[in-house]
């Protein structure tokens, strides 16, 4: 894969406690995108991370870039039932092959 | 806005059989792609276009053909289906001054 990959592949937690997933990449880049997939929906975009930002936040989400390891994390804080999903990390049109989020209400 | 759509959400084929999804935005952007979704798997690029009438190859070409012949609407061709092709279709778009690709719900396609 030109990606890499995430991890971990799936993730079960509790509704409030945090979810941090992981991803690794293999080229240069100039940004690094996370994107949310509800169970037979499309994607949707969360987060956009530049190659010269180290940390980004957005509402309950951040967003951390290391390109000299290149890898990134995202951290859902508190997190709701209602972030249930799977999240993908891209690379312009690369894309990881997800973690699948559980949040048990 | 309906943003990006695509037809038909589910489809069944037999070995050998042809088929085109359409993919439309109202969003007059740009780039268009079409990725195929596997299980347990991420979102592979199958073929793109930078603008009207120009199309590229992406990572998983092979078996598919593509069109785009107005700006607001990217076609993917299958002219003879195979089983490996059965997978879940997305279709995205994308402003040139943006790097968001928004998505279309999806085709399920199923071939036997």
């Amino acid at each position: 894969s030109q990606q890499g990959e995430e991890d971990p592949q799936a993730l079960s937690i509790q509704e409030g406690e945090n979810a941090t997933m992981n991803c690794s990449y293999k080229t240069s880049i100039n940004n690094l995108q996370w994107y949310r997939q509800n169970s037979g929906r499309g994607l949707v975009h969360l987060i956009l991370i530049r190659s010269n930002e180290r940390e980004k936040h957005s509402g309950r989400l951040r967003v951390t870039l290391d390109t000299s390891k290149k890898s990134s994390s995202l951290l859902i804080t508190a997190s709701r039932a209602a972030d249930t999903a799977s999240y993908f990390c891209a690379t312009k049109f690369y894309f990881g092959s997800g973690t699948k989020l559980n949040v048990k209400p | 806005n309906a943003g990006v759509t695509q037809t038909p959400k589910f489809r069944v084929l037999k070995t050998g059989q042809s088929m085109t999804l359409l993919c439309a935005q109202d969003m007059n952007h740009e780039y268009m792609y079409w990725y195929r979704q596997d299980p347990g798997m991420g979102l592979r690029l199958i073929h793109y276009s930078v603008g009207e009438g120009t199309t590229a190859k992406g990572e998983v070409p092979d078996g598919y053909n593509v069109s785009r012949l107005k700006k607001q609407n990217f076609l993917l061709g299958l002219e003879s289906a195979a089983p490996s092709q059965t997978s879940v279709y997305f279709c995205a778009s994308k402003g040139g001054d943006q790097e968001t690709q928004y998505f279309g719900p999806g085709t399920r396609l199923l071939v036997l």
